[in-house]
C-alpha cells in the first residue's frame, strides 16, 4: 500500500523558516517524481514544487521561487521542502504528492501557519 | 496563468447524474491528455478519481467518468449517492511558464 506521511508543520513568525518532510513507503520511491502541493484554509489546491526521481529536474511556482527549496533522499525514501522568508500567504496545508504528469497519491498533509 | 475554471457548486438528487466542467487553455487542458480529477472530503487529502482524461484507478466505481473536448474537460457522476457529496478538483499538466500542474478552483457537490 502506497503511503506518504508529511511532518514538520507548525506555527512560525513572518520571515521565519520551516523544513517539511515526507516519508514514503509501499513503492519504489527512487523511481518516482514527487511534488509539494498546498491548500490555504478554505481555498483550492496550488502546486508548489516538483522534483524528478534523480533530482536532476526541479521546478517551482513563481510564488515560492527563491524562498523554497525542494530536495529528496532516495536512500531514506524521503522528500523535503525547506521554506525560508515565510509570509502570511504561505499559510496552508502542505501535501506531498507522487507523480510526474498527474498526482496519483497524496499524503494527509501538514499545516503551516505563518503569523505573529 | 489562472487556475482552471470550474463551477463553484453543483447539486443533484440521489440517483441522478451531474457533470462538472473544467475549462483551461491550449497550454494545459487542450494541449495534453493529462487531465485528472480529485475528490476531497473536509479535512482529508484529495483522492484520485480520474486520470489521463478518462481513466479510472483500479477499484473505483464506474459511476465516475471523464471526458475532454478542446480546452474543456468534464467529470460525470451517475447514480448520485450521499457519500459523493464533497469538493471536486480538476488538474492538468502544463508547460506554461514554470508551472508543472495547474488546478481548478474546486466545485462543491451537494447531494440533495
Amino acid at each position: 500500500e502506497v503511503q506518504l506521511v508529511e511532518s514538520g508543520g507548525g506555527l512560525v513568525q513572518p520571515g521565519g523558516s520551516l523544513r517539511l518532510s515526507c516519508v514514503a513507503s509501499g513503492f519504489t520511491f527512487s523511481s518516482y517524481s514527487m511534488n509539494w502541493v498546498r491548500q490555504a484554509p478554505g481555498k483550492g489546491l496550488e502546486w508548489v514544487s516538483y522534483i524528478s526521481s534523480s533530482s536532476s529536474t526541479i521546478y517551482y511556482a513563481d510564488s515560492v521561487k527563491g524562498r523554497f527549496t525542494i530536495s529528496r533522499d532516495n536512500a531514506k525514501n524521503s522528500l523535503y521542502l525547506q521554506m525560508n522568508s515565510l509570509r502570511a500567504e504561505d499559510t496552508a496545508v502542505y501535501y506531498c504528492a507522487r507523480g510526474r504528469n498527474y498526482p496519483d497519491y497524496w499524503g494527509p498533509g501538514t499545516l503551516v501557519t505563518v503569523s505573529s | 496563468q489562472s487556475a482552471l475554471t470550474q463551477p463553484a457548486s453543483v447539486s443533484g438528487s440521489p440517483g441522478q447524474s451531474i457533470t462538472i466542467s473544467c475549462t483551461g487553455t491550449s497550454s494545459d487542458v487542450g494541449g495534453y491528455n493529462y487531465v485528472s480529477w480529485y475528490q476531497q472530503h473536509p479535512g482529508k487529502a484529495p483522492k484520485l478519481m480520474i486520470y489521463e482524461v478518462s481513466n479510472r484507478p483500479s477499484g473505483l466505481s464506474n459511476r465516475f467518468s471523464g471526458s475532454k473536448s478542446g480546452n474543456t474537460a468534464s467529470l460525470t457522476i451517475s447514480g448520485l449517492q450521499a457519500e459523493d457529496e464533497a469538493y471536486y478538483y480538476c488538474s492538468s499538466y502544463t508547460t506554461y511558464n514554470t508551472l508543472h500542474w495547474v488546478f481548478g478552483g474546486g466545485t462543491k457537490l451537494t447531494v440533495l
